[in-house]
């Protein structure tokens, strides 16, 4: 079956434009997450959605990110007023409750 | 205390070798345990889910430990192929059961 995907795989931007991240979770999985990851570093949780649940938005760098999830399925992070700070491979993670984490290939963000 | 706790590493071992990576986790209502691996500038993914009797799968073993808040993996005849980071992955269920990664183990199986 399908796996999760992310669009768009690459994105270049320039300082201070906004950005939008898509990603499409496995269809039936109730959590979502988003992650970054720079160059050589490990995952940095961002956010968190369980099903009907208030998102657990602990991860959030600044109040530039945000972002939700529609219908219980199709998520969008987003960035407004990207920094170079920002560059980095932003990952997106589905599961079934307490079962194991499906990745996305990511997109990976490049602040100019 | 971090929730999750890996030793960084890096582990450099010869090809043939077994090497063995720990992992603490710090709420011991937590249910859920995954290791995980990551190749350079890939996704992570799915190694193997630990169970409370312990598994095996070929070359690699898990282990959870409750009493001492451990989970361990024994990867045994290291391959080239094994090089990668490790991650370890628990449940926290002070955060609605939000899955939790370790930074990762750095392993290195040199010829």
């Amino acid at each position: 079956g399908a796996g999760v995907s992310q669009s768009p795989s690459n994105k270049v931007t320039e300082k201070g434009k906004d950005v939008e991240l898509r990603c499409d979770p496995i269809s039936g999985h109730t959590a979502l997450y988003w992650y970054r990851q720079s160059l050589g570093q490990g995952l940095e949780f961002l956010i968190y959605f369980q099903g009907n649940s208030a998102p657990d938005k602990s991860g959030l760098p600044s109040d530039r990110f945000s972002a939700e999830r529609t219908g219980g399925s199709v998520s969008t992070l987003t960035i407004q007023r990207t920094q170079q700070e920002d560059s980095a491979v932003y990952l997106c993670a589905s599961s079934i409750n307490l079962g194991e984490q499906y990745f996305g290939p990511g997109t990976r963000l490049t602040v100019t | 205390r971090k929730e999750v706790e890996q030793d960084p590493g890096p582990f450099n071992v010869p090809e043939g070798a077994t090497v063995a990576f720990n992992c603490t986790y710090s709420n011991s209502a937590s249910q859920s345990f995954f290791w995980y691996r990551q190749d350079c500038r890939k996704e992570p993914k799915l190694l193997m889910s630990v169970y409370s009797s312990g598994n095996e799968d070929g070359r690699f073993t898990a282990q959870l430990n409750r009493a001492s808040q451990y989970i361990s993996l024994l990867i045994r005849d290291s391959k080239l192929s094994d090089s990668a980071t490790y991650l370890c992955v628990v449940n926290s269920p002070e955060y609605g059961n939000k899955l939790v990664f370790g930074a990762g183990t750095i392993l290195r199986v040199k010829s």
